[in-house]
């Protein structure tokens, strides 16, 4: 089992939409949580950072963490064709300074 | 600030040549991580140094990879010998451990081995 998981998609949703991108972790003592956007052929790039349960909102992105259920997601309102990139999640484990990544979700906007 | 900075951005090389990838993290910080990237598996940790010691380097593959911090400034990887199974993208990312580790990457460094 990877510690990690995601959907590698593609997840395509219409200009406008709502884009729910989804995670899953292994190890019940992880603390934090990353969610990276990752264009083709660029470095990975922070979006949104979570520690606690519940939501976290930052403009058109809600990064939402499930400890219990182990679960962590992000959603993108008003999906823009901009947006379409691959998600990396990234969780960092108890004791390391070191992130597990995902293997990444790509997301299609469609104009 | 420039962010942290890779050298080179693309490698070719052959077969058996050392090659020798470069990283310099952003000014202040005190940890500093080495990734591949590969299609198949994805974003792999390789290493990562703490205050210039090597606390984790269960990611390298083989004895090939070696990594040295000589300063805060500065980080190095080197293949030697380089095999084709070696090629992908190579990042580097630096973090400041009191701004909760967020982690800052590099541009990479393509590396084809032919």
């Amino acid at each position: 089992q990877k510690e990690v998981e995601q959907n590698s998609g593609p997840l395509s949703v219409p200009e406008g939409a709502i884009a729910s991108l989804n995670c899953t972790y292994s190890d019940r003592g992880s603390q934090s949580f990353f969610w990276y956007r990752q264009y083709s052929g660029k470095s990975p790039e922070l979006i949104m950072f979570i520690y606690s349960n519940g939501d976290k909102e930052d403009g058109r992105f809600t990064a939402q963490l499930n400890k219990a259920s182990q679960y962590v997601s992000l959603l993108i309102r008003d999906s823009q064709p901009s947006d379409s990139a691959t998600y990396l999640c990234a969780v960092k484990n108890t004791g390391r300074r070191a992130l597990t990544f995902g293997s990444g979700t790509r997301l299609q906007v469609q104009p | 600030d420039a962010g942290v900075i890779q050298s080179p951005r693309h490698e070719v090389t052959e077969m058996g040549q050392e090659v020798t990838l470069r990283c310099k993290p952003i000014s202040g910080h005190n940890s500093l991580f080495w990734y591949r990237q590969t299609m198949m598996r994805g974003l792999e940790l390789l290493i990562y140094f703490n205050n210039n010691v090597p606390i984790d380097d269960s990611g390298m593959p083989e004895d090939r990879f070696s990594a040295k911090m000589p300063n805060a400034s500065f980080s190095t990887l080197k293949i030697q010998p380089s095999e084709p199974r070696d090629s992908a993208v190579y990042f580097c990312a630096s973090s400041l451990t009191r701004t909760k580790n967020i982690q800052y990457f590099g541009a990479g460094t393509r590396l084809s081995v032919l």
